[in-house]
């Protein structure tokens, strides 16, 4: 079946700016999860779904970051006021029941100019 | 200091050998342990899931855990080219615990096996 899909692949914004990044888990996943990756680093948590509600936000910098999961499927991380330490790859996983197996997406990469 | 450490290597090795690759964590909450490996400009790809201490196999891939020493192990057997990828570990607590579901990743070792 399909894996997680995230668009866009690539995103170049200036600093300053509002970008949406998209995330379309695998059908039937309940929960979703948010990671960011620095270059040369293991993915770091944002945020995590179980359904509608986002259960844990606590990795979530501050608050120019949000994310919303409306329909308890494609989830949408939002970015304001761009900076460019926000640069990075954002990568989406979803899971099955919110356990510990979570499946990845490709990664949308971010860069701020 | 990081939960989890990972050194970033790189590591090369030549064909057919036997790859170590290791972590080590100081939060003992930890109770689930993962290896993921990472091909450049692709996401992490799930490789091995293990709950709690011991050893679980598939095909080439041996992961190993033991909490008592805080340090989990991921073997590489037979190792080929094609396993050339950034190599992952990552763990979470307890069911029902805070960090249930929130992996903590390690940096990550790349890994380089040449023909």
């Amino acid at each position: 079946g399909a894996g997680v899909s995230q668009t866009p692949s690539n995103k170049v914004t200036e600093k300053g700016k509002y970008v949406e990044l998209r995330c379309d888990p695998i059908s039937g996943h309940t929960a979703l999860y948010w990671y960011r990756q620095s270059l040369g680093q293991g993915p770091e948590f944002l945020i995590y779904f179980q359904g509608t509600g986002a259960a844990d936000d606590s990795g979530l910098p501050n608050d120019r970051f949000f994310a919303v999961r409306p329909e308890g499927s494609v989830s949408t991380l939002k970015i304001q006021r761009t900076e460019r330490g926000d640069s990075a790859v954002y990568l989406c996983a979803s899971s099955q029941r919110g356990d510990t197996e979570q499946y990845f997406g490709p990664g949308t990469r971010l860069t701020v100019t | 200091q990081k939960e989890v450490e990972q050194d970033p290597g790189p590591l090369s090795v030549p064909e057919g050998a036997i790859v170590s690759l290791n972590c080590t964590y100081s939060n003992s909450a930890f109770q689930y342990f993962m290896w993921y490996r990472q091909y450049s400009r692709k996401g992490p790809e799930l490789l091995m899931y293990t709950y709690s201490s011991g050893n679980k196999e598939d095909g080439r891939f041996t992961a190993q855990v033991d909490k008592s020493s805080k340090y989990i192990s991921l073997f590489i057997r037979d190792s080929q080219p094609s396993d050339s990828a950034t190599y992952l570990c990552a763990m979470s607590g307890p069911l029902g615990g805070t960090s249930y579901g929130k992996l903590t990743f390690g940096q990550g070792t790349i890994l380089t096996v040449h023909p």
